[in-house]
């Protein structure tokens, strides 16, 4: 089974705080993705990465910045945290892009 | 820009009874997914659906593709309680910059 795992199910953080999300998929996909979901919006895509050290900018990538230095490992940056970057977030992997994404547990982030 | 729609977003279903949803899409989608999300949980992928008239079925859930009309419906039999949660298609059309694009997701509750 395809796990990928996320650092931290529940984040409150301060406006203004650099914070990190990380990713970890366990199942050596190519494909890594960053989405926020909000109610009323959907699934947004943040960004995205084909492989290491490769990023796309996806849908809503103000704000935020992504980091793949080793394959199964794909981190989101708040370099400054704002009270609209409140959301879940979701971390999800596919071996290609036309595969199913496979998605991690979720990050609730509140920032205050 | 390929763009998704799912309607309602909000379906009340009487246990035992059969229903059916509904997924359309704007422009060529070159594949259909269909996933689903418990409260506060994760996204777990359902189906993927590869071409025109292409039927996949898990359980009481059927999900099919018809590419002319850019439709895609997920057939429920004899709803149960445990069917409950939100249900999202996703459509991918693999130009420049390709990615998934998800509806917003019908939210289901059956009730007895």
């Amino acid at each position: 089974d395809v796990k990928v795992t996320q650092s931290s199910r529940y984040l409150v953080k301060r406006t203004g705080e650099k914070v990190f999300l990380e990713c970890v998929q366990d199942m050596d996909h190519e494909n890594m993705f960053w989405y926020r979901q909000d109610p009323g919006l959907g699934l947004r895509l943040i960004y995205f990465s084909y492989d290491v050290k490769m990023k796309e900018k996806g849908d809503i990538p103000e704000g935020y910045s992504v980091s793949r230095e080793k394959k199964e490992r794909f981190s989101l940056i708040l370099e400054s945290a704002s009270t609209n970057q409140t959301s879940m977030y979701l971390c999800a992997s596919s071996f290609g892009l036309l595969y199913e994404q496979y998605f991690g547990p979720g990050t609730r982030l509140t920032v205050t | 820009e390929l763009k998704v729609e799912q309607n309602p977003l909000f379906l009340s279903m009487q246990e035992g009874k059969n229903y059916t949803i509904y997924c359309n899409y704007s422009t060529t989608s070159d594949r259909l997914y269909w996933y689903r999300q418990d409260p506060g949980k994760s996204l777990e992928s359902l189906f993927v659906l590869l071409s025109n008239g292409a039927v996949k079925q898990e359980g009481r859930l059927m999900a099919s593709l018809d590419t002319k009309a850019r439709l895609s419906t997920l057939h429920i039999t004899a709803a149960v309680h445990d069917l409950s949660a939100t249900y999202f298609c996703a459509g991918i059309y693999t130009g420049a910059n390709s990615k998934l694009t998800f509806g917003k997701g019908i939210t289901l509750s059956v009730r007895p």
